[in-house]
């Protein structure tokens, strides 16, 4: 069963705390994707990363940095969290081969 | 870029009944469409996919129709169950793996 974990589910962080999202999956994809999901605007992309130590900005990349030091493995990071960052975090695997993303649980982040 | 656009962010049908969600998509080069189902306190799950080669597919009761004359994306659910209650989304490819996805659509089944 394929499998794509994120560290935590819920995160209670205080504005200009450094925050760290972890993600890993099993199924040695090449492609990994950090989104946020907000009520009435969808799933939006913040980075994603198609091998180990390449990164691309996505479409709200803002105020996050990610790492992806080995293939498994896809960090978000929050250099300074602030209160518009309070937000559900879902991490996304993707073969290189057919476009299906599978999600982790995702993780919803309150910044207080 | 890829816009992708639901028509209706709920939708409430009655147990038995059969559910149809819609989507549409922007960028005609795209040849690949997923949906997917999130159900509370989850993430997406895979439901059912379809190439832009083909204009019918059909899972254990859902059906996925693509019109790309209009650039439209459908989800049907046949004999709609309490379990379908979530939140549905499209997903549209844009190049390579990108994929771009609607806004979500809840469907909520009354009893």
């Amino acid at each position: 069963d394929v499998k794509v974990t994120q560290s935590s589910r819920y995160l209670v962080k205080r504005t200009g705390e450094k925050v760290f999202l972890e993600c890993v999956q099993d199924m040695d994809h090449e492609n990994m994707f950090w989104y946020r999901q907000d009520p009435g605007l969808g799933l939006r992309l913040i980075y994603f990363s198609y091998d180990v130590k390449m990164k691309e900005k996505g479409d709200i990349p803002e105020g996050y940095s990610v790492s992806r030091e080995k293939k498994e493995r896809f960090s978000l990071i929050l250099e300074s969290a602030s209160t518009n960052q309070t937000s559900m975090y879902l991490c996304a695997s993707v073969s290189t081969g057919v476009p299906e993303a599978f999600f982790g649980q995702g993780t919803r982040l309150t910044v207080v | 870029g890829e816009s992708v656009g639901l028509h209706l962010p709920t939708l409430s049908v009655q147990e038995g009944d059969n559910s149809i969600i819609n989507c549409a998509y922007s960028n005609s080069a795209s040849d690949y469409f997923i949906w997917y189902k999130q159900e509370s306190g989850k993430g997406p799950q895979f439901i059912i996919d379809i190439r832009s080669n083909m204009d019918k597919r059909q899972g254990q009761r859902v059906t996925v129709l693509l019109n790309k004359t209009v650039k439209h994306l459908s989800l049907q659910i046949a004999a709609t169950q309490p379990g379908d209650s979530a939140v549905y989304f499209c997903a549209v490819n844009n190049a390579g793996n990108m994929l771009t996805f609607g806004g979500g659509t809840r469907l909520m089944v009354k009893p």
